[in-house]
């Protein structure tokens, strides 16, 4: 089964520019995550969807980065103005229900951002 | 809300050696416990996990881990490791009450040796 696809794989802006990252998760999974991993830390949860519904966003800076997931299926995440500490890599994951806590998530690639 | 310290940021260890890599957590609800590996350039994979039942876990590439509640511990251990194993491991956490998000440690970066 193919995994969870992610693009671009790498991307360089700079300071205030906007930049948008695509998300396929894996067909047939209900929930899809975007997790924000800076240099030196682990994955911090962005935003949840279900199906085509934000489940968890609390940590998502809203005056800067919006994602949307339309149709259910593949999302997008965007970030206009972006600053310096954008820089990251932005993971997806997806997992089959994500309702509740025991299952497993499936990433991609990420995308390494890097803004100059 | 939980939270999850990996003890040790480096653990350089030789080919063939044994090696244990440290994970608490802290969480006021009982959990669910997490380990994943991140190869280089590639996203988080799934190496084992906690959901219920014997504390001794097994997963895949022939690590395990062991739940302490007491010491509120889940340390990863593989008895002799390859080159291969070379990653950065990431111990995470989820609470077992509602639709609680993963919460992931800093990571550990094994280095293996020849």
């Amino acid at each position: 089964e193919a995994g969870v696809a992610q693009s671009p794989r790498y991307k360089i802006i700079e300071k205030r520019q906007s930049v948008a990252f695509w998300c396929n998760p894996i067909s047939g999974h209900a929930t899809l995550y975007w997790y924000q991993q800076i240099l030196g830390q682990g994955p911090k949860l962005l935003i949840q969807f279900q199906n085509n519904g934000v489940v968890d966003d609390s940590q998502l800076p809203k005056d800067r980065f919006s994602a949307e997931r339309l149709k259910g299926v593949d999302s997008t995440l965007k970030i206009q103005p972006a600053k310096l500490e954008d820089s990251a890599v932005y993971l997806c994951a997806s997992s089959p229900r994500g309702v509740w806590g025991e299952e497993t998530q499936y990433f991609g690639p990420g995308t390494r951002l890097l803004v100059l | 809300a939980q939270s999850v310290t990996q003890l040790d940021s480096q653990v350089p260890v030789f080919e063939e050696a044994p090696v244990e890599l440290r994970c608490n957590y802290s969480s006021s609800v009982s959990v669910y416990l997490f380990w994943y590996v991140q190869y280089p350039n590639q996203g988080l994979q799934l190496l084992l996990k906690y959901l219920s039942g014997s504390t001794l876990v097994k997963g895949i590439n022939g690590f395990e881990a062991e739940f302490n509640k007491s010491q509120t511990s889940f340390h990863l251990r593989k008895p002799s490791v390859h080159i291969s194993d070379t990653a950065e491991y990431f111990c995470a956490v989820s609470e077992r009450s509602g639709n609680t998000p993963l919460v992931f440690g800093k990571g550990t970066r094994l280095s293996v040796i020849a």
